[in-house]
């Protein structure tokens, strides 16, 4: 199994321009998750999906976040506006949520290699 | 979500066993404690898993009292290879599995 893929790996890019990370889970995993890297607040989580659905965006900054999952296999980040303060390693991970294991191995999470964002 | 309290950091040298404590006052009944292992330049990465007792596997052991309050991740004889950032994570059980990642404890394995 490849793991969790996320492209690019690095990205630079000026203030104000639109920026889309994107992730490919692991195959016949029903939950996703995005979440953001840095120094000063640690691993925070963006938003997750449950079967290519966003169940809980709470973590997502502002308007200028988007995410999106159009189908198992795919998700996207996209950043428009980018600013300075988004510059931070973004990672996805997915999990294996099967209902029969239900109070069982429900916090495992693959992670990808993350990429990291910098807005000048 | 119950709140993890871990140490900033700890140091060791190849060869010690690494005991790295955490606090989980308020866990919950169906909580489980996870630890996940962090390297530089990578994504973090799942290394066990518990709710009660001890729980052994290739990397790590897992030490969790009767009262559920705390949790110990043991890494026997580490080496230069260990020197990672680890979390304690104790999980939602309930619903769907959103994890809250503390600060972690920044283990330094040296020479």
């Amino acid at each position: 199994d490849a793991g969790v893929i996320q492209s690019p790996r690095h990205e630079v890019t000026e203030m104000g321009q639109e920026v889309t990370l994107r992730c490919k889970p692991i195959s016949g995993h029903n939950s996703l998750f995005w979440y953001r890297q840095t120094m000063m607040r640690g691993l925070e989580l963006l938003i997750y999906f449950n079967n290519n659905v966003p169940i809980d965006d709470s973590g997502m900054p502002e308007d200028r976040f988007s995410a999106k999952m159009p189908n198992a296999s795919f998700s996207t980040l996209k950043i428009q506006p980018s600013e300075p303060r988004d510059s931070a390693v973004y990672f996805c991970a997915s999990s294996p949520v099967p209902p029969e294991l239900a109070g069982e191995r429900k916090n495992i999470q693959y992670f990808g290699a993350g990429t990291r964002l910098s807005v000048l | 979500l119950a709140k993890t309290t871990q140490p900033i950091s700890m140091d060791s040298y190849e060869g010690q066993e690494v005991n790295i404590t955490c606090s989980h006052n308020n866990i919950a009944t169906n909580d489980y404690i996870t630890w996940y292992q962090q390297f530089p330049s990578q994504g973090p990465r799942f290394i066990i898993q518990g709710y009660k007792t001890k729980v052994t596997n290739e990397v790590a052991s897992l030490f969790i009292p009767a009262d559920r309050k705390s949790s110990t991740l043991s890494l026997p004889r580490v080496s230069l290879s260990d020197t990672a950032v680890y979390y304690c994570l104790v999980g939602d059980q309930t619903g769907f599995q959103k994890l809250v990642f503390g600060t972690g404890t920044r283990l330094l394995v040296s020479p």
